[in-house]
């Protein structure tokens, strides 16, 4: 079956590294994504990676895809209190043009 | 970017009542949207896709004539929440597909703000 799975909650002090994991079991999904969402709002795409990279760098964003292990993490450098919000991973799933979402993981940055 | 809106925000009704949710791709053409429920902590849950013209499709679990979903246009799916009850209180987001990118994968859908509903 499909199943995304997060961490619920991460909180880092403001200029920090936050690294966001996630788990997926559909080895066959195309892209993986990263979602924000801000509370009360509809969902903003951060980024995406295809399933034959290991890794790709936006800026700030740093995504690593472990395919072996099904294993998804997004990095954010320098944390900034404008980075608190809700990260979604996602896969897509390429039969169905679905994504699965995993829960969510809770980003607090301090000051 | 492409923009999706949704239409109300927020709305609070009492229960028995329906309550229809408009969600409009505003500057591209969507023959595919999707239509999410948000539990409070929660993940998204795909509720429907639907498709215009045709019968939208129900994830299993979710009531087809509790969720009335209709895609008329290449613009606008519409989802109707009939005799809304308490427990249907959620955030309801959508998403659409752009007919011309489909095959981006930074476009693949376009979310919606979504509208909160509360059933009184």
């Amino acid at each position: 079956g499909e199943d995304v799975e997060q961490s619920l909650f991460l909180s880092v002090r403001e200029g920090d590294s936050s690294v966001i994991n996630c788990t997926y079991t559909d080895s066959s999904s195309t892209y993986l994504y990263w979602y924000k969402q801000e509370p009360g709002a509809g969902l903003q795409l951060l980024t995406y990676i295809f399933s034959n990279m290991d890794m790709k760098q936006d800026q700030r964003l740093t995504v690593l895809l472990n395919k072996k292990d099904k294993h998804l993490s997004l990095r954010i450098a320098d944390t900034q209190t404008g980075d608190s919000a809700i990260y979604f991973c996602a896969e897509f799933l390429d039969s169905s043009y679905k994504l699965i979402f995993g829960s969510g993981t809770r980003l607090l940055v301090r000051p | 970017g492409a923009v999706v809106s949704q239409h109300p925000s927020r709305v609070i009704c009492k229960s028995g009542t329906s309550v229809k949710i408009e969600c409009r791709s505003l500057d591209f053409q969507a023959t595919t949207m999707f239509w999410y429920r948000q539990f409070p902590k929660k993940s998204l849950m795909l509720m429907a896709t639907s498709n215009e013209g045709s019968k939208a499709t129900y994830e299993q679990g979710v009531e087809k004539d509790k969720f009335l979903i209709n895609h008329a246009s290449l613009t606008l799916s519409t989802l109707t929440v009939t005799s809304a009850h308490p427990e249907d209180s959620s955030f309801y987001i959508c998403s659409a597909r752009d007919l011309l990118t489909s095959l981006d994968p930074t476009d693949t859908q376009y979310f919606g703000p979504g509208t909160r509903l509360t059933v009184l």
